[in-house]
């Protein structure tokens, strides 16, 4: 069974740092693209990142709003990719997703990042 | 970037309705375009893939249609467990934004 399971959210001050993690199984992770995407309360969907596979030299891009602040990467050897969040502003309060591919076919169910004073 | 517009923002079906969600982009995207349906508290879940694929698992009667730049997500018989909120997502190029959801409630 496909899994991907985030955690590492919580709460921090603004200007702080935080580490997500994305524990994937049941696929082969290594050979897979993953992306984050964030969920304000209540509001829509925001892709924010992507990191490619090693054929693919780990290549990342990012949405202009995290660039230069959020940087993606992973570990294929423990089935991990992981989203590193710096200068955490107001604003990135969210619930964090990390999903498999381009066509997100896979989801985990989110971890919440809140950033407040 | 590319704008992806969705109509209408809020929807009231009944069970057993035709429901239909338009979803235009402010650009050609050719058909690198998805639909996604997401339950309260849940991640969403890949419905429609290249504008009009079904993805694996998901119910026949969900279907997507491309006009042009302007996309189509249709429910031919709207079920209790289609109650949700839809997004379309634009692939074509960076950054993959996302439109601004639909949300289906029961009439």
């Amino acid at each position: 069974e496909v899994q991907l399971v985030e955690s590492g959210g919580g709460l921090v001050q603004p200007g702080g740092s935080l580490k997500l993690s994305c524990a994937a199984s049941g696929f082969s992770f290594s050979v897979s693209a993953i992306h984050w995407v964030r969920q304000a309360s209540g509001k829509g969907l925001e892709w924010i990142g992507r990191i490619r596979d090693k054929a693919n030299n780990y290549a990342t891009i990012y949405a202009a709003s995290v660039k230069g602040r959020f940087t993606i990467s992973r570990d294929d050897s423990k089935n991990t990719a992981y989203l590193q969040m710096n200068s955490l502003k107001i604003e990135d309060t969210a619930v964090y997703y990390c999903s498999r591919h381009d066509y997100g076919d896979y989801w985990g169910q989110g971890t919440l990042v809140t950033v407040s004073p | 970037d590319i704008q992806l517009t969705q109509s209408p923002s809020f929807l009231s079906a009944s069970i057993g309705d035709r429901v239909t969600i338009t979803c235009r982009a402010s650009q050609g995207i050719n058909s690198f375009l998805a639909w996604y349906q997401q339950k309260p508290g849940k991640g969403p879940k890949l419905l429609i893939y290249d504008a009009s694929t079904l993805q694996s698992g998901v119910p026949s009667r969900f279907s997507g249609s491309r006009s042009g730049t302007e996309f189509t997500l249709t429910i031919s018989s709207l079920q209790p467990e289609d109650f949700a909120t839809y997004y379309c997502q634009q692939l074509n190029s960076y950054p993959f934004t996302f439109g601004p959801g639909t949300k289906v409630e029961i009439k």
